[in-house]
């Protein structure tokens, strides 16, 4: 089955600081990641998409100077809090999807960011 | 605005009982609709994706869907403590690159 990992699981950091969270799909290529944010008992906001190779799209209301989104490979993106404040601590997940793989979506165990 | 609306409940329903979670979506262009479980703290994980109108049936779980009412839902038969959680209903936009819509869930009890 396709697996994704994501890490770091959780991470405290001071608020300024920058944190990079890693998405990787490990057994297929990701054609598109898609980053998301869970407050809690909400569910999942799509913060970006992003296609290997080529600039993210970001929703209405995310700030992309904030949220830095890297798809380097077919099997890597990273996000990028940057000048992090507490607002921004959230869980924040990503899910690889291959189109020619039909319907599959992959999540990451996700990330727990507190920000202090 | 597409939206995708659930009951977020509490839904609570004794052991072996059939829970039934309800989803409605407001994007017509949907083409994809996905049934997620999330249990605290954990990202979600995928029980049934279904694209047809009709019933699809996988193991204790069955999906239905209905563009024409735009109504999507799931049964969970002989329902056990271990499904207790949230449950998320998606629908896809339809584009290549898939993107989803999440509702906010519904929360579901089974109680032994």
């Amino acid at each position: 089955g396709a697996v994704v990992s994501q890490h770091p699981s959780r991470v405290i950091c001071k608020s300024g600081t920058s944190v990079k969270i890693e998405c990787r799909s490990l057994d297929f290529q990701a054609t598109t990641m898609f980053w998301y944010r869970q407050f809690p008992k909400k569910s999942l906001m799509l913060m970006a998409t992003s296609n290997e190779g080529s600039k993210a799209t970001y929703e209405q209301g995310v700030e992309k100077d904030k949220f830095l989104i890297n798809h380097a490979s077919l099997t890597l993106s990273t996000l990028t809090v940057t000048s992090a404040h507490p607002e921004d601590s959230s869980f924040y997940i990503c899910s690889a999807h291959n189109k020619d793989r039909g319907y599959g979506y992959t999540f990451g165990s996700g990330t727990r960011l507190t920000v202090v | 605005q597409k939206e995708v609306e659930q009951n977020s409940g509490p839904l609570s329903v004794p052991e072996g009982a059939i829970a039934s979670l309800n989803c409605t979506y407001s994007d017509r262009g949907s083409q994809s609709f996905f049934w997620y479980r999330q249990y605290s703290g954990k990202s979600p994980e995928l029980i049934m994706f279904i694209y047809s109108n009709g019933d699809k049936e996988d193991g204790r779980f069955t999906a239905q869907l209905n563009k024409a009412s735009q109504y999507v839902s799931l049964l969970i038969r002989d329902s056990q403590p271990s499904d207790s959680a949230t449950y998320l209903c998606a629908a896809g936009d339809g584009t290549s690159y898939g993107k989803l819509t999440f509702g906010q869930g519904t929360i579901l009890t089974v109680h032994p």
